[in-house]
Order: C-alpha cells, then sequence, then structure tokens
C-alpha cells in the first residue's frame, strides 16, 4: 500500500533563506504527486501537481519541487522564504485510484 | 477557478442534537466529493468519496449511520453529524475534483464543529 514520509514535523528557517520540505514515499507504481500548503484555521490550497510530464515542477509562491524516482522522493523548495510561508505543509502522492494518501504535514515557521 | 466553498465555517452545538454541513463547487462541477477530519496538528484523515448520484463509499472505521453523506447534484455534497457528541468535536474539510481518478482535488476552507 503506499504510505508517505514527511522527514520532520517542525521547519524553521530565516526570512530570506533557503526552504526545503522533505517528502519520500513509497509505492511499486510511480504516483502523481500533490503539495497543498494550509494556513491556520483554513483549507488547503494546491502549491503544485506532478504528474509525469517533467521531474522539475514549479508551483505558486515560488515553490517548486523534483521528483526523484530512484530516491522515491518530491522535496519542496523555495529559495527565499518569507514571512507569508508560515504554513503547514502536505505531501500526498496518489496512487491509481485517485485517493490523496496524506503525510503528516510539515509545520514551517520563518524567523524574522 | 476550482472554488470549493463550505457551510457553515464554524458551528457550536449541544450534544445529542444532528449538525449538517455543505460544501459546494462554485464554478465547477464535481463528479467526486470528499470528506476529511482533522485532528488539531495532525494531518487529515479521509472519511469517505461520494460520487453524484450514489451512496458514498466510507474509510474503514467511520460510522456510516453517523456521518450521513449526501451528494444529490454536482455541485453540492452534504455531511451530517447525527447525535453528535464531544469527540465529534473536530475541523471536517470537504474536497471537490472534477474528474477521475488522480485528477486534482479543490479544497473547501473547513468547519469547525464545536459539540458541548
Amino acid at each position: 500500500a503506499q504510505s508517505v514520509t514527511q522527514l520532520g514535523s517542525h521547519v524553521s528557517v530565516s526570512e530570506g533563506a533557503l526552504v526545503l520540505l522533505r517528502c519520500n514515499y513509497s509505492s511499486s507504481v510511480p504516483p502523481y504527486l500533490f503539495w497543498y500548503v494550509q494556513y491556520p484555521n483554513q483549507g488547503l490550497q494546491l502549491l503544485l501537481k506532478y504528474t509525469s510530464a517533467a521531474t522539475l515542477v514549479k508551483g505558486i509562491n515560488g515553490f517548486e519541487a523534483e521528483f526523484k524516482k530512484s530516491e522515491t522522493s518530491f522535496h519542496l523548495t523555495k529559495p527565499s522564504a518569507h514571512m507569508s510561508d508560515a504554513a503547514e505543509y502536505f505531501c500526498a502522492p496518489t496512487p491509481q485510484g485517485g485517493k490523496l494518501i496524506f503525510g503528516q504535514g510539515t509545520e514551517l515557521s520563518v524567523k524574522p | 477557478g476550482a472554488v470549493v466553498s463550505q457551510h457553515p465555517s464554524r458551528v457550536i452545538c449541544k450534544s445529542g442534537t444532528s449538525v449538517k454541513i455543505e460544501c459546494r463547487s462554485l464554478d465547477f462541477q464535481a463528479t467526486t466529493m470528499f470528506w476529511y477530519r482533522q485532528f488539531p496538528k495532525q494531518s487529515l484523515m479521509l472519511m469517505a468519496t461520494s460520487n453524484e448520484g450514489s451512496k458514498a463509499t466510507y474509510e474503514q472505521g467511520v460510522e456510516k449511520d453517523k456521518f450521513l453523506i449526501n451528494h444529490a447534484s454536482l455541485t453540492l455534497s452534504t455531511l451530517t453529524v447525527t447525535s453528535a457528541h464531544p469527540e465529534d468535536s473536530s475541523f471536517y474539510i470537504c474536497s471537490a475534483r472534477k474528474g477521475q481518478g488522480t485528477d486534482t482535488q479543490y479544497f473547501g476552507p473547513g468547519t469547525r464543529l464545536t459539540v458541548l
């Protein structure tokens, strides 16, 4: 069965620093992969989506993620953190069938 | 495009009463809608999948008689929490999908349910 691991439940960076949020999935079939962001007391907003068209996926707000099949990873990065990036981030692979399998989430804090 | 709304955003009710939460896709037709539950500082737990005009498919461990789901149209799904108890207090989030399979799910803003 598909599973996903987000390494680090909490990541703290300084404003302007690189953001790296890790996601590893486990599956014998390369899945589709999503990153969602959740601001406090809100629903989820789609950041980006991998659908095998390109291994480097660019999303909204300057985020991007690279699919690496050999490492079964789909890490999320942003070159320069903004205070407004502070939120909870969820990685979600989607095996055939369409259900999202959510990771446990990573809370990103941005220090001034 | 792809906006999903939920109503109400916040509800407080007494133990034993029933609460209905609406999920609407505002600018697209949703063939499938999903209902999730989220506890504080935790991930989303899928409760059920509903397809328009058919019965919802519930995840293991979710009581179908407790959480009634209706998907009467391509733009509206409702979740009714029947005979609510304090342990049902949670953040309920719906999502809607335009197409099939791996198409993107668009999420509503969530409903905070507090049962006293």
